[in-house]
């Protein structure tokens, strides 16, 4: 998975509780993108890094914030759980962030929300 | 409103024969169009890129078409093999910003 791990992989928490996830590369790659995967949905853009301490929103940033203090963490945070947001998160990485750009993908976090 | 519409269905084809997956776009104008592949349980792999301005692409036994007058493209797997099973998904970017947008990916399997 090109030097790119998320932590936790899996996790059950109840509505209303605060979720951090992590995503953390070995690439040195300028930028960092956190999706959530749905059925009939596809992968969707939830909010992206162009470097440390440089966000972006994506298309469903709605109840989400990121943090990116290092170039190699990228932090994805649910402030109050809702079930809504009940799905698996994929953190993505590449160098130029251009569409010419390949992305690369980690793992996955399976979110369950109670 | 913006749509990336691929094959509905199930996609399932004999062992040795051509698969072909559909990628049709609605209110985009994606100066780059790429392929991935999913297995269950694990992200998307990257395949192919194709620009705007590229027809056809290929790598070794996968071919990619981009029709930007149909809205199109078409993403084929010659002399298919069981491992070839998997779902595949296209993703769209635009010549401005830095986000892709991906379709919800099409679900071969291939039969022995």
């Amino acid at each position: 998975d090109a030097g790119i791990t998320q932590s936790p992989r899996h996790k059950v928490t109840e509505t209303g509780t605060p979720v951090t996830l992590r995503c953390h590369q070995t690439e040195n790659h300028r930028y960092m993108y956190w999706y959530r995967q749905d059925p009939g949905h596809g992968l969707r853009l939830i909010h992206y890094s162009y470097g440390v301490k440089d966000t972006d929103k994506g298309e469903v940033s709605d109840g989400y914030s990121v943090s990116r203090s290092k170039t190699e963490d990228f932090l994805l945070t649910l402030e109050s759980a809702t079930s809504s947001q009940t799905s698996v998160y994929f953190c993505a990485i590449s160098d130029l962030g251009a569409g010419a750009d390949t992305q690369y993908f980690g793992p996955g976090t399976r979110l369950t929300v109670l | 409103s913006q749509k990336i519409e691929q094959n509905s269905e199930a996609l399932n084809i004999q062992e040795g024969k051509t698969a072909t997956l559909t990628c049709n776009y609605t209110n985009y104008s994606p100066a780059y169009l790429q392929w991935y592949r999913q297995d269950p349980g694990r992200g998307p792999v990257f395949l192919l890129l194709i620009r705007e301005n590229e027809k056809e692409k290929r790598k070794e036994r996968l071919k990619v078409t981009f029709d930007t007058t149909l809205k199109q493209s078409l993403f084929h797997i010659t002399a298919s093999q069981p491992a070839d099973s998997a779902t595949y998904l296209c993703a769209l970017a635009q010549n401005t910003g830095n986000q892709f947008y991906f379709g919800t990916g099409t679900s071969l399997t291939v039969i022995p």
